[in-house]
């Protein structure tokens, strides 16, 4: 089946610093999105990004569609980033694939 | 603008016991709809997709079911529950062709 792999698992960083998430997966996306999920279980949609590049506020997306790869990142980090960034990706129905996620902490 | 409820917010229930989950999109006619599962610590599995009214598609069994009775509800339901069945479920919609999908708050259930 569908593979998609995200790194690192976990990543902590000071108030200020910068992130990059990775996604990997195993087909060609037709559909790539990122989201923030809170402690609480709940998804935001951060950036819908099939291929090139996107900004928004303080997160930018890269997708290479050819490499099968995208990457989120976060500028300036704040303590209120903290929690588990999921990519997602869609192969062009109705099946999307989600991976384990990144779970970020920022601390002061 | 489009609102999505799920309903409850969460339960506990007994093995055994049946279940009925609840998944309302609000200002948006014909999305298409969606039901996922997250175990504890687990990743989020698609279950369940549907185009249309009276449609729904199976990607994952879990000894689950799901109905779309009108075109903006989804339902998700076992008439037994497993400890298997615990964890997050949460409910999602998009517009037609590669829009991007819009998840509800999701139920979370226990079952002991």
């Amino acid at each position: 089946g569908q593979q998609v792999q995200q790194s690192p698992s976990s990543l902590v960083l000071q108030e200020g610093e910068n992130a990059e998430l990775q996604c990997n997966f195993s087909s060609t996306a037709t559909q790539l999105q990122w989201f923030y999920q809170s402690p609480g279980g709940s998804l935001v949609s951060l950036l819908s990004n099939p291929s090139g590049t996107k900004h928004t506020g303080r997160l930018t997306s890269t997708t290479v569609t050819k490499e099968r790869r995208s990457s989120l990142h976060i500028s300036s980090s704040q303590t209120t980033d903290s929690g588990t960034y999921l990519c997602a990706m869609n192969t062009g129905y109705q099946n999307f694939y989600f991976g384990k996620g990144t779970s970020l902490t920022v601390i002061p | 603008a489009q609102t999505i409820h799920q309903w409850p917010v969460a339960e506990i229930k007994a093995v055994g016991s049946p279940l009925s989950l609840g998944c309302t999109i609000k200002g948006k006619s014909s999305p298409n709809l969606y039901w996922y599962w997250q175990a504890t610590g687990g990743t989020l599995q698609q279950l369940f997709y549907s185009i249309t009214v009276g449609q729904v598609e199976s990607v994952v069994q879990l000894n689950l079911s799901a109905s779309r009775p009108k075109d903006d509800q989804f339902i998700l339901s076992t008439e037994k529950l497993l400890l298997s069945h615990s964890g997050f479920y949460l409910c999602a919609w998009r517009d037609w062709g590669y829009a991007e999908q819009f998840f509800g708050p999701g139920t979370r259930l226990t079952v002991l």
